[in-house]
């Protein structure tokens, strides 16, 4: 499996963009870069994913390395709701209904008023 | 769509009891995973089935928990007889797995064992 590398923590102030970093310098070349993030008490939501380019939703904005070995989540504008554990994780597709998705620890994102 | 559902949402049991949480997923999803999280361990992925199969077991602690899917819409995990270390949140999500594509997940089972 892929490994990956994410700050325990990070703070920003309300409406501020945050970047959310990611190491991933073992990910294979088919591997996709998926991006979670989990409120308290709820299960985790996807925010995005991509494979080479950088990639935009309404959620956030995903940067990828142009080696792949790093990405970086952005949101755009911090709100009080965004307060989450943000997990970055490698997902591995072998065929044949095989894969990998585990996640990490996450970056535990505080936002301040 | 509902979401993935999961039944119960808190459970509190006694040791040595067995335990059944129930998962529907998204319909027309053709991948399923059960997930549990602890304060220690983080996000631990049980197993995972794809179109009904399980494919990876091997994160199944041992040979107390069992899941099944006996059909595309519905899958149980049990575990037999429960122990106080199983307590935990429980996670099912679903997806339509062909290439990187997103998990959903359910609310959660909270699960204790006393």
């Amino acid at each position: 499996d892929a490994k990956t590398t994410q700050p325990n923590s990070m703070e920003s102030n309300e409406e501020e963009p945050v970047h959310l970093p990611c190491n991933h310098s073992t990910i294979s070349g088919t591997d996709y870069i998926h991006w979670y993030r989990q409120l308290p008490s709820q299960g985790p939501e996807y925010v995005i994913h991509g494979l080479t380019s950088n990639v935009n939703n309404r959620m956030a904005s995903l940067a990828i390395a142009e080696d792949r070995k790093s990405s970086t989540l952005i949101l755009h504008r911090a709100t009080l709701r965004d307060a989450a554990v943000y997990y970055c994780i490698p997902f591995s597709y072998s065929g044949a209904g095989s894969y990998q998705l585990t996640f990490g620890k996450g970056t535990k994102l505080s936002v301040i008023p | 769509d509902a979401g993935v559902i999961q039944s119960p949402r808190h459970e509190v049991t006694e040791m040595g009891q067995e335990v059944t949480l129930r998962c529907k997923p998204i319909s027309g999803h053709n991948s399923l995973f059960w997930y549990r999280q602890t304060m220690m361990r983080g996000l631990e992925l049980l197993i995972y089935f794809n179109n009904n199969v399980p494919i990876d077991d091997s994160g199944m602690p041992e040979d107390r928990f069992s899941a099944k899917m006996p059909n595309a819409s519905f899958s149980t995990l049990k575990i037999q007889p429960s122990e106080p270390r199983d307590s935990a949140v429980y996670f099912c999500a679903s997806s339509f797995i062909g290439r990187g594509e997103k998990l959903f997940f359910g609310s959660g089972t909270q699960l204790s064992v006393l």
